[in-house]
């Protein structure tokens, strides 16, 4: 079964700083794609960045890049140059191919909180 | 910017009524789903949807669970008989494909409490 990992229940950072969020997550499929989500306190997801499990390059968008490292299972996301408004809960979900469908699986979610 | 759209923004009901939620999916998307968040923990799927069938559904998505597309826009979820867990934040989704690797874009929510 697809498990998402997400070990830092909230992280500290001051603005204009970098902040790595962790995500490793366990999968027997080959083909699956990996997507980080945002969800500020008025409790909206918002996507971010996904990484294909066959992309050879790092996905970046913007301020946000996937450290996506495929042989440790690890698909981090960074953020450069934290803002204010970058305070939120971001969580790393996971799908697969498979037959049926592709539901989202997601991790228990990082806290954000960014300060001036 | 195309989004997806979720009435009413929030929905209190007495326990052992039915509440219907709504959803209006990206318009060139074929295939939606629904995600529950109780609040403080993860998303949990519940079901998805295409062509007017559900594809997937998970172990939560029992029969006090439905989902209907009555017309060319609007996605609902229908819960028969609410009880007090079934309190939680309810996102609809929508994709254009259903591969693995096409993003699922979320609407804002509905904050369903049960008294």
């Amino acid at each position: 079964a697809q498990k998402i990992t997400q070990t830092q229940p909230g992280m500290f950072v001051q603005e204009k700083e970098a902040v790595t969020l962790d995500c490793t997550y366990d999968t027997s499929d080959q083909s699956y794609g990996l997507f980080w989500y945002k969800q500020p306190s008025s409790g909206e997801m918002i996507f971010l960045i996904y990484q294909g499990s066959y992309d050879e390059q790092n996905a970046t968008e913007g301020r946000y890049s996937l450290n996506f490292q495929k042989a440790r299972k690890s698909a981090n996301l960074v953020i450069s140059a934290s803002q204010l408004g970058d305070s939120a809960m971001y969580f790393c979900a996971m799908s697969a191919e498979n037959q049926a469908g592709t539901a989202l699986i997601f991790g228990k979610g990082t806290t954000l909180s960014v300060s001036s | 910017e195309p989004e997806v759209t979720q009435t009413p923004s929030h929905q209190v009901t007495q326990m052992g009524q039915e509440v219907i939620l709504r959803c209006v999916p990206i318009s060139n998307h074929l295939y939606f789903y629904w995600y529950r968040q109780i609040l403080g923990q993860k998303v949990e799927f519940l079901v998805s949807f295409y062509n007017n069938e559900i594809s997937e559904k998970s172990e939560i998505f029992d029969d006090q669970f439905s989902v209907e597309r009555p017309d060319g826009s609007n996605f609902t979820l229908k819960i028969r008989s609410t009880k007090l867990e079934d309190s939680a934040m309810y996102f609809c989704a929508s994709s254009r494909t259903f591969s693995g690797t096409d993003t699922q874009y979320f609407g804002p929510g509905t904050r369903l409490t049960v008294l």
